[in-house]
């Protein structure tokens, strides 16, 4: 079965930095775009970082650009966000997900980690 | 960025009515749209993908239709498990947007 399990989160403080990560297994992990996005308490989903099938492509939304850092490793079937500079409205859970291409657009977003919890406050 | 509105943000609704949830795209998207729902606490689940193609796995109670701006997720008979959040989500650009959310709730 695909599954997509995050690690990482907790608490920190403003300016802190944080990691997450998100271990696929279940499928061939290098075959497949791989996105960040984040949902802030009782709002809607933002997505917020891509990664093409072998990283030489990386898009961020202007939200982060500059802060985080999106990587993968295809041998160890691992993504990565690097969070730095991290601000009171950063606090949100965040989502690993897998993109998938249909009729040749960019990709949607067909299997989600479970999510991890980022709370940033003094 | 493509802006995408849904409309209603809550509807309240009875098992076995069949539901409506409008998205309107703030330019052209020709058909890449996606629904997806959420239930409290959970990840999002796909749905719909390139406006009207059902996800496998995925009920045939729902259904996809529009092109260019205006865009519908229809849920022919609603079921207990339906009550949850949808979004829908444009993938014309790489600055992926999603609506504000549809919470269906029961009356």
């Amino acid at each position: 079965e695909a599954q997509l399990v995050q690690s990482g989160g907790g608490l920190v403080q403003p300016g802190e930095s944080l990691r997450l990560s998100c271990e696929a297994s279940g499928f061939t992990f290098s075959n497949y775009r791989m996105t960040w996005l984040r949902q802030a308490p009782g709002k809607g989903l933002e997505w917020i970082s891509y990664i093409s099938k072998g990283g030489d492509t990386i898009y961020y939304a202007a939200s982060v650009r500059g802060r985080f850092t999106i990587s993968r490793d295809n041998a160890a079937n691992s993504l990565s966000l690097q969070m730095s500079s991290l601000r009171v409205e950063d606090t949100a859970v965040y989502f690993c997900a897998r993109g998938r291409s249909e009729g040749g657009g960019y990709p949607i977003f067909d299997l989600w980690g479970q999510g991890a919890q980022v709370t940033v406050s003094s | 960025d493509i802006q995408m509105t849904q409309s209603p943000s809550t509807l309240s609704a009875s098992v076995g009515d069949r539901v409506t949830i409008t998205c309107r795209a703030s330019q052209n998207i020709d058909s890449w749209l996606a629904w997806y729902q959420q239930k409290p606490g959970k990840a999002p689940n796909l749905l719909i993908y390139q406006a009207s193609n059902l996800e496998n796995g995925v009920s045939s109670r729902f259904s996809g239709s529009g092109y260019g701006t205006e865009f519908t997720l229809t849920i022919s008979s609603l079921q207990p498990d339906d009550f949850a959040t949808y979004y829908c989500q444009q993938y014309r650009t790489y600055v992926w947007t999603f609506g504000q959310g549809t919470k269906v709730e029961i009356k």
